[in-house]
């Protein structure tokens, strides 16, 4: 199976911060990642797919890059709507597999 | 609009058994293939089970390969996951998602989810 691991676990930001979460994983993926956010108590919402592109009506702050192992997800300028958990996932092969989520929270 | 319904969830016994539905609305059910992902309470997400357009081609994690079966049907638009052997580790949330077929296995549209409590 392809692990994911996602870094830092947690961070605090401030409003209009750049903000940059890592996801690796275990082997060679290409850029087949995709990232989500999760607010507290409800469904995740789809962001980024295939490593770098944006789901539409994301904003642009978002953005995402990578391929192979390596893959990072950028918030440019961190809005208060932007506190959440956020989670990168495999869609190469099955069994698909999550990262174990970042949680950026207020400073 | 997609809409994603799902409901069957409950508390339930170890060793038991439940069926989950979901309903789907607002797109072409039968050209997509269909996903069940899982949240355990303040845990991550973990990815069950996936089942092709047609159902002919179905996947499972190993965590309830043997004991969960997925199937859909087209002409109702509803997904089912159905559940037996259920162990405590089973107690999570039960997304249904759509494959939004940008690239490899993505997950566009998300249900609310309905939570599976197994417990004695």
């Amino acid at each position: 199976d392809i692990q994911m691991t996602q870094s830092p676990s947690s961070l605090s930001a401030s409003v209009g911060d750049r903000v940059t979460i890592t996801c690796r994983a275990s082997q060679s993926i290409s850029t087949y990642v995709n990232w989500y956010q999760q607010k507290p108590g409800k469904a995740p919402k789809f962001l980024i797919y295939g490593a770098s592109s944006l789901q539409s009506g994301v904003p642009s702050r978002f953005s995402g890059s990578g391929s192979g192992t390596d893959f990072t997800l950028t918030i440019s300028s961190l809005q208060p709507e932007d506190f959440a958990t956020y989670y990168c996932q495999q869609g190469f092969i099955t069994p698909l597999t999550f990262g174990g989520g970042t949680y950026v929270e207020i400073k | 609009e997609v809409q994603l319904v799902e409901s069957g969830g409950g508390l339930v016994q170890p060793g038991g058994s439940l069926r989950l539905s979901c309903g789907a609305s607002g797109f072409s059910f039968s050209t997509y293939d269909m996903n069940w992902v899982r949240q355990a309470p303040g845990k991550g997400l973990e990815w069950v089970s996936s089942i092709s357009n047609s159902g002919g081609t179905k996947h499972y994690a190993d965590s309830v390969r043997g004991r969960f079966t997925i199937s859909r049907d087209n002409a109702k638009n509803s997904l089912y996951l159905q559940m037996s052997s259920l162990r405590d580790d089973d107690t999570a949330i039960y997304y249904c998602v759509r494959d939004g077929f940008h690239t490899g296995f993505d997950f566009d549209d998300w249900g609310q989810g309905t939570l599976v409590a197994v417990s004695s």
